[in-house]
């Protein structure tokens, strides 16, 4: 059973639009979520985090959205640039415990 | 400063062998994790360590898989018996102490396992 999934597995974007990248949990356990990129050959590399009394938070092209009653958040990234074309990996942590649970990732792809 | 390093980048190994792989850790962080990756699949959580103790064991598939971090610095990962199944890649991820847990974990690049 997938406690955190991401429905996408890719994403193709052209270069200086919005990326959207998705993802929905299952656990409401769960208070706190990050976003992870990962190039090939690479391990996974943080990008963006959030705590689960938060809605939003953004750190420059990269704004991650927490709907709680929907256990749905979701990873903007605007504009997208060629450098983003990755696999982003979603992660949630459950309460009390220091475990990352991970979706299956999307391949993002930004096209110049 | 340096990152997270893990030894030996790809193993190769047969059926039945015992492996060890090997995690350096970011100088100064406490917390230390692996996970397990397997294509196409996002990294699962094999085992968690504060300092020296493993203070959660709880993602080891079977007493095949074993962690030890007996100074509470580098770490290492033991497989015993290997089966075909068990190929994937390690990852090891450190971070600081925190209370809360409220902090992102940073990855190595991990060591690609393949069992023939």
């Amino acid at each position: 059973d997938q406690q955190v999934k991401q429905n996408s597995p890719s994403l193709s974007v052209q270069e200086g639009r919005i990326s959207i990248l998705n993802c929905d949990y299952t656990n409401s356990m769960f208070d706190y979520f990050l976003w992870y990129k990962k190039y090939p050959a690479e391990g996974p590399t943080f990008l963006i985090s959030i705590s689960s009394i938060k809605d939003k938070n953004e750190d420059g092209r990269f704004t991650v959205f927490l709907n709680k009653s929907a256990k749905h958040l979701s990873l903007h990234i605007v504009p997208s640039q060629p450098g983003d074309s990755a696999v982003y990996f979603c992660a949630a942590r459950g309460a009390g415990s220091y475990q990352l649970t991970f979706g299956k990732g999307t391949k993002l792809s930004v096209i110049p | 400063g340096a990152g997270v390093s893990q030894t030996p980048s790809n193993k190769v190994t047969e059926k039945g062998k015992y492996v060890e792989l090997r995690c350096d850790p970011i100088s100064g962080h406490t917390a230390l994790y692996w996970y397990r990756q397997s294509l196409g699949q996002g990294p699962e959580f094999l085992i968690y360590f504060q300092g020296t103790g493993a203070a959660d064991d709880s993602g080891l598939p079977n007493d095949r898989f074993f962690a030890v971090r007996p100074e509470g610095s580098v770490s290492t990962l033991k497989i015993q018996r290997t089966e075909r199944g068990d190929s994937a890649v390690y990852l090891c991820a450190s971070s600081p102490y925190s209370g809360t847990g409220l902090h992102e974990q940073y990855f190595g690049p991990g060591t690609r396992l393949t069992v023939t």
